[in-house]
């Protein structure tokens, strides 16, 4: 099965600060990673798939990038309720859909 | 705007089987392009993908739960199900049950709020 890795665990930052989340896969796998947004006792929402592509209605501010085992999502200019976590995942395969651990940005 | 809601016990004995619902509203479990898919996080923790079935009865499991996981669609409730056998304390977790747009680049499009099931006895 392909596994994610995600970095990094956890991250402090203010409000207006530029945050970036790593996340590397075990094989290529294009573009097919996802990028989901946690906020306590809430559901997962997807806010990019397809690597780059913003659902609708998420902000601009949200970006992510990459291509075959190397992705990134970035929050240009943090807001207050960007606090939460978010996880990368995999939909390469429909028999393997996989997630990366979890990165929690805290207020700092 | 499709929505999804699970339904089910909270509470579930040991070796026993755990059962839940997802209905469907605001679209058809039928449409062509989705597979309906559940997914569980144990507390505090990370995500993880349970399993996926298309409406024609197609179904991918993760491997780790396979043994002991079946699912199913029932089109005229416009609803499907998730069983899990033999339950132990590990199954303790929230489930979602998620719409997975399966088109050129897949990924869930809708999810439903949760439902915790805790394994006790």
């Amino acid at each position: 099965d392909i596994q994610m890795t995600q970095s990094p665990s956890s991250l402090s930052a203010s409000v207006g600060d530029r945050v970036t989340i790593t996340c590397r896969a075990s094989q290529t796998i294009s573009t097919y990673v996802n990028w989901i947004q946690q906020k306590p006792g809430k559901a997962p929402k997807v806010l990019i798939y397809g690597a780059s592509t913003l659902e609708n209605g998420v902000p601009s501010r949200f970006s992510g990038r990459g291509s075959g085992t190397d992705f990134t999502l970035t929050i240009s200019s943090l807001q207050p309720e960007d606090f939460a976590t978010y996880y990368c995942q995999q939909s390469y395969s429909n028999r393997d859909r996989t997630f990366g651990g979890g990165t929690k940005v805290e207020i700092k | 705007q499709v929505q999804l809601q699970e339904s089910g016990p909270g509470l579930v004995k040991p070796s026993q089987t755990l059962s839940l619902t997802c209905a469907v509203s605001g679209g058809s479990i039928s449409s062509g392009g989705y597979f309906w898919t559940w997914i569980r996080q144990h507390p505090g923790k990370g995500l993880e993908w349970i399993g996926s079935i298309h409406y024609s009865g197609t179904t991918y499991y993760n491997p780790s739960l396979k043994s002991r996981l079946t699912m199913s669609v029932d089109t005229s409730k416009n609803q499907f199900s998730l069983e899990l056998t033999s339950v132990t304390a590990a199954d303790t977790a929230i489930y979602y049950c998620a719409r997975d747009f399966n088109g050129n680049r897949p990924y869930w499009d809708s999810w439903g709020p949760g439902t915790l099931v805790t394994v006790s006895s």
